[in-house]
């Protein structure tokens, strides 16, 4: 089993539309918690770090759950500009960052 | 946020020559930097953890002797291609952590490598 996995997509949604990604891991251990953005041929960007709390970025929520192991990306009301690629990124400190192969979404007119 | 910066964003060699890649970090220092790869339509492959002062911890299937990794400062740290062949043609981006900021990582602009 992957230490971190991903629904690879496509999510072809229109625009406007809410969409939400998920993402488990597998090391109990783990300790941090991101969602990177990456658009094509250019570097993963940090969108946001997940709290167990669940944390808000305007269209953006984070949330985290711990007891089953999955943190989950929700954005509301879909713009083309976040047609994008979404890598969910699990750290354990001081050790080694795994990355989830990441969940294509393409925002339809 | 922390920037990184990567040099060079683009190279284009002859099959059996060498290039140095350079990634620093401006503002924090990084007492680990990462090494990745990817190929087009695939996903970030990590290749290499990189600790300054030490060797680097290479994943497996990555070989060491071709990809060399130096990491002498906690602001830069160099990935050299030994010998390059077509086949290592790909988009290289190095990224660094920043322990003060929950361990976010920062990453360079990425270099596109293609062998001739």
């Amino acid at each position: 089993r992957k230490e971190v996995e991903q629904d690879p997509g496509p999510f072809n949604v229109p625009e406007g539309a809410t969409v939400a990604f998920n993402c488990t891991y597998s090391n109990s251990a783990s300790q941090s918690f991101f969602w990177y953005r990456q658009d094509c041929r250019k570097e993963p960007k940090l969108l946001m770090s997940v709290y167990s709390s669940g944390n808000e970025d305007g269209r953006f929520t984070a949330q985290l759950n711990r007891a089953s192991q999955y943190i989950s990306l929700l954005i509301r009301d879909s713009k083309l500009s976040d047609s994008a690629t979404y890598l969910c990124v699990v750290n354990r400190q001081n050790q080694k960052v795994t990355f989830g192969t990441g969940t294509k979404l393409q925002v339809i007119p | 946020g922390a920037v990184v910066s990567q040099h060079p964003s683009r190279v284009i060699c002859k099959s059996g020559t060498s290039v140095k890649i350079e990634c620093r970090s401006l503002d924090f220092q990084a007492t680990t930097m990462f090494w990745y790869r990817q190929f087009p339509k695939q996903s970030l492959m990590l290749m290499a953890t990189s600790n300054e002062g030490s060797k680097a911890t290479y994943e497996q299937g990555v070989e060491k002797d071709k990809f060399l990794i130096n990491h002498a400062s906690l602001t830069l740290s160099t990935l050299t291609v030994t010998s390059a062949h077509p086949e290592d043609s790909s988009f290289y981006i190095c990224s660094a952590r920043e322990a003060s900021t929950n361990e976010k990582l920062f990453f360079g602009s990425g270099t596109q490598l293609s062998v001739l």
